[in-house]
C-alpha cells in the first residue's frame, strides 16, 4: 500500500543508548519530515528535507540527527538518548514543501527511553 | 511566525449530537489551514484543507470546517456525530510559500458516549 512507513513501531532505550528511526515513503513526494508528539504539547518539529540532499532544523533538533539517504527515505538518529526524549515520533512526506499539499503521516514509533 | 490554538483540551459528546471543535490562528494574513484526525495508535489522516476560495470547506467523513477572518478561526464541525468519530483532532497552519512547515495545535480529544 502507498503511503509512509515507519519502524520500528515501538522501541525501549536505555538512558545513553542509541538508535535510528527510519522511514520511508512511496509516493514520490520530495519533502519529508520528523515530528515528536507529547501530551499536550501537539506535534513539534524537529527536522525535514525540503528535497533529497537538504536537511534543516525544526523547532526542537537539540539530541537528533537525520539523514535523507534518497528521496525515497528520511532517517532519525538518537545519539545518546534521554528520558526527555521519550515520545511518539512521526514521519511525514509532502509533494513539495509548499504547505497547500499537506502532508502524509506514518503511524508513528514509540519511543520509551528508560 | 504562525501559530495555532486549540481551546478545547477534551470534548464529550452523546452520539447523535452536533459537534464543534474551536481552532484559532494567529498570522497577518489568510494562511493555509487544515485538520487531521489521529486514531488510537494511528497516525495522522488529514480531514479537510483550505487555502483560498469558499470559506466553507466540506472534508471527509461529513465534516465541514469554516473559515472566517474576522475571528482568525477555523471550527470543525459535524451534525450528527458517531461512535467511530471518538478520536484526537489536531488544527494545523502554514504560511503560503514554499519553505512553510505545518504548525500543529496541541489538539483536541472527542469521547463520543452511546
Amino acid at each position: 500500500n502507498a503511503g509512509v512507513t515507519q519502524t520500528p513501531k515501538f522501541q525501549v532505550l536505555k538512558t545513553g543508548q542509541s538508535m535510528t528511526l527510519q522511514c520511508a515513503q512511496d509516493m514520490n513526494h520530495n519533502s519529508m519530515y520528523w515530528y515528536r508528539q507529547d501530551p499536550g504539547m501537539g506535534l513539534r518539529l524537529i527536522y525535514y528535507s525540503a528535497s533529497e540532499g537538504t536537511t534543516d532544523k525544526g523547532e526542537v533538533p537539540n539530541g537528533y540527527n537525520v539523514s535523507r539517504l534518497n528521496k525515497r527515505e528520511f532517517s532519525l538518529r538518537l545519539e545518546s538518548a534521554a528520558p526527555s526524549q521519550t515520545s511518539v515520533y512521526f514521519c511525514a512526506s509532502s509533494f513539495r514543501t509548499l504547505v497547500a499539499y499537506g502532508y502524509t503521516f506514518g503511524s508513528g514509533t514509540r519511543l520509551t527511553v528508560v | 511566525a504562525q501559530s495555532v490554538t486549540q481551546p478545547d483540551i477534551h470534548i464529550t459528546v452523546s452520539e447523535g449530537a452536533s459537534l464543534e471543535l474551536r481552532c484559532n490562528y494567529s498570522y497577518g494574513a489568510t494562511p493555509y489551514l487544515f485538520w487531521y484526525v489521529q486514531s488510537p495508535g494511528q497516525g495522522l489522516q488529514l480531514l479537510l484543507k483550505y487555502f483560498s476560495g469558499d470559506t466553507l470547506v466540506q472534508g471527509i467523513k461529513g465534516f465541514e470546517a469554516e473559515f472566517k477572518r474576522s475571528q482568525s478561526s477555523f471550527n470543525l464541525r459535524k451534525p450528527s456525530v458517531h461512535w467511530s468519530d471518538a478520536a484526537e483532532y489536531f488544527c494545523a497552519v502554514g504560511a503560503p510559500g514554499t519553505a512553510s512547515k505545518l504548525t500543529f495545535g496541541t489538539g483536541t480529544r472527542l469521547q463520543v458516549t452511546l
